[in-house]
């Protein structure tokens, strides 16, 4: 699987447009981008994943570049509660498991 | 709540004790998993079940046992750990394994935070 590359740290503010960026410039033509994001002690959360296309769900957009080499998971309204380690993992369409890489901690404050 | 339930919550042990962490999903799922997270570490895979048959293991030491009895449920058996062990035990399961992005979003419990001393 290809390697990803998160900031360590971003913050935001309540409201306000959250737009966490990841560079994968090795992936592969049959790799999908997935994020998921881990709030402080509990679980990871899935938010999102895409290949090409641009996607958008209940909690996110994914905006994947035209070359595949970069994305950028977008929050639109930010909250206290989306204050948590976003992660940017790139599999393979049939990869099973997930390697999590450091994330990027984002910080929604007042 | 994702459907994925772990006990305990929180636990401290010797290392000359046994435990187990127990997982149970009730999202009707055929594949399980467990990872370890420690303190500023990325979360790494230890073993994966796929209809109740172990399907991956991670180079895990042998003090740690897991066992699957059903789908929904899977156990981590923990016997002689090292103070080293502690950690966050997160399990997680997905409708299948290794079948494609829309059947593979695993989803995760909240985890058992393991003491040892």
């Amino acid at each position: 699987d290809a390697k990803t590359t998160q900031p360590p740290s971003m913050d935001c503010a309540e409201g306000r447009a959250a737009n966490l960026p990841c560079n994968h410039s090795t992936i592969s033509g049959n790799e999908y981008v997935y994020w998921y994001r881990q709030i402080h002690s509990q679980g990871p959360q899935y938010i999102i994943h895409g290949l090409k296309n641009n996607e958008t769900n209940e909690m996110a957009s994914l905006i994947i570049t035209e070359d595949r080499k970069s994305s950028t998971l977008i929050l639109p309204h930010a909250t206290l509660r989306d204050t948590a380690v976003y992660y940017c993992i790139v599999r393979v369409r049939q990869g099973g498991k997930l390697i999590f890489g450091q994330g990027t901690e984002l910080s929604v404050k007042p | 709540e994702t459907g994925v339930t772990q006990t305990p919550r929180h636990l401290v042990m010797g290392m000359t004790n046994k435990k187990s962490l127990k997982c149970e999903q009730h999202l009707g799922h055929n594949a399980m998993y467990w990872y370890k997270q420690s303190a500023k570490k990325p979360l790494e895979l230890m073993f994966v079940y796929n209809f109740k048959e172990q399907t991956e293991n991670n180079s895990v030491p042998s003090r740690f046992s897991p066992e699957c009895p059903n789908s929904s449920h899977l156990f981590l058996h923990l016997h002689t750990l090292q103070p080293e062990d502690s950690a966050l035990y997160l399990c997680a399961s997905s409708q299948h394994y290794k079948r494609g992005p829309l059947v593979d979003t695993q989803y995760f419990g909240p985890g058992t935070r393991l003491t040892v001393l």
